[in-house]
């Protein structure tokens, strides 16, 4: 079945650990994204790419790292210098550019939820 | 100002009862509108897009008011299953040095009662 998966589930982490959570997709889209919810607050981007090799910032990149070195995968590191890492992280993919380019219709993996503790 | 408000609820609604809620924009150049339905804990999935002429997916309505800069969802004949948080995303208008990204509503909750 074609989807985006997201690991782990739950994440715990210790304050000044580095941690890296997954996002594999076998949709063939082009682009793929980062984002953190809160509660009580809207999703926002940390960081989203367009095309392998390349990724850009989101609105609230501090803290936090991505690769994009296959199509099918963009990882995210949430780094020691992320000061309040616990949230809910939702990778998300898109169809491909069609005219005009940009963000289309977002899928999303079912999340991994990370604790500092 | 948000990008992207809307009432957080929560709606309580009679099963078999209709409910509606709206969802205001700031960017009167946004080009794009979607509901994504997410359920407690889970990742939001879509549930419709917005098109200007508005449009009907079974018990869902979803109007479009760009003067008003609103967007609507109406959901008839509520089932105890469409209890959720209903997320209203825009997309921003594309411009020189920004792609036309998703802006997220935080949700309207609906609670559907037996």
């Amino acid at each position: 079945d074609g989807g985006i998966t997201q690991s782990p589930k739950y994440l715990f982490r210790k304050e000044g650990q580095n941690v890296t959570l997954s996002c594999e997709q076998n949709l063939n889209h082009d682009a793929m994204y980062w984002y953190r919810q809160d509660p009580g607050q809207g999703l926002r981007l940390i960081y989203y790419s367009q095309i392998v090799n390349d990724f850009q910032k989101g609105d609230i990149a501090e803290g936090y790292s991505v690769s994009r070195e296959k199509k099918e995968s963009f990882p995210l590191t949430v780094t020691s210098a992320q000061k309040n890492p616990t949230a809910f992280y939702l990778c998300a993919s898109s169809s491909p550019r069609g005219a005009g380019g940009g963000a289309d219709t977002q899928y999303f993996g079912p999340g991994t939820r990370l604790t500092v503790l | 100002r948000k990008e992207v408000e809307q009432d957080p609820g929560p709606f309580n609604v009679p099963e078999g009862a209709t409910v509606a809620f709206n969802c205001t924009y700031s960017n009167s150049a946004s080009q794009s509108f979607f509901w994504y339905r997410q359920d407690c804990r889970k990742e939001p999935k879509l549930l419709m897009s917005v098109y200007s002429s508005g449009n009907e997916d079974g018990r869902f309505t979803a109007q479009l008011n760009r003067a008003s800069q609103y967007i609507s969802l109406l959901i008839r004949d509520s089932k105890l299953s469409d209890s959720a948080t209903y997320l209203c995303v825009v997309k921003s208008p594309m411009t020189t040095d920004s792609w036309g990204k998703l802006q997220f509503g935080a949700g309207t909750q609906v609670v559907v009662t037996p």
